[in-house]
């Protein structure tokens, strides 16, 4: 089976400081994403790598994707409140199945 | 407006007591998938579907069942509900055409306990 575990699993900062949250698994998958989940609602798609060693921007989000294609990280520059959230990686429609697999997630609160 | 929409938002149950969870997309999407969300674990898929009358498994599957009878809608059925199956369950959909991997589209979630 395959597992996506992320850390750290709590994480609360004072605004304007950096933090990464890291998404790991033995398995090599062909694409992961990351999503962002807050309170009372469902998750919402950030962003989707592809690539080995592939690094994306999204404003004050970085994501980069692990050149085994096994880890990925998100990091945070500077945050702010309201990037208080839950936040999933998943990895998915591997091994010629249709199933999702997410991570066990990294509650993130950002203190004003 | 584009959503996922689920019914009822919040439900207390008690053991046995069969119930439906439903689950309705307007974005003509062909892939609709329940997960269970619980603390520590994230979330787990249940049962997926890739198109109509098209079911199957995903890592959690036992105490539940899943039809397809509309492209639209995919509900989640509870025969004999049991504590174990306390949770919060997210219905999501997405398109499978064009390349992988597709954003799926969530719910806002379905609360349910069972005592």
């Amino acid at each position: 089976t395959q597992l996506l575990e992320q850390s750290p699993q709590f994480l609360s900062i004072q605004e304007g400081e950096n933090l990464t949250v890291y998404c790991n698994s033995s398995s090599v998958f062909s694409s992961l994403q990351w999503y962002r989940q807050e309170p009372g609602e469902g998750p919402v798609l950030l962003v989707t790598v592809v690539t080995g060693g592939e690094v994306k921007k999204l404003k004050r989000l970085t994501f980069q994707f692990g050149d085994a294609r096994k880890d990925s990280s998100l990091h945070i520059t500077a945050a702010q409140p309201g990037d208080t959230g839950l936040y999933l990686c998943a990895g998915g429609w591997d091994s010629g199945t249709y199933k999702y697999i997410f991570g066990t997630g990294t509650r993130l609160k950002v203190l004003a | 407006e584009a959503q996922v929409t689920q019914n009822p938002r919040y439900l207390i149950t008690v053991t046995g007591k069969k119930l439906t969870v439903t689950c309705s997309q307007n974005m003509n999407h062909e892939y609709m998938s329940w997960y269970r969300q619980d603390p520590g674990l994230g979330l787990r898929q249940i049962y997926y579907s890739m198109n109509v009358e098209v079911t199957d498994k995903g890592d959690v599957p036992e105490g539940y069942k899943v039809s397809r009878k509309e492209k639209r809608n995919f509900p989640l059925i509870l025969e004999s509900p049991s504590p174990n199956q306390t949770s919060l369950y997210f219905c999501a959909s997405s398109w499978t055409g064009g390349e992988l991997p597709y954003e799926q589209y969530f719910g806002p979630g379905t609360r349910l306990t069972v005592t």
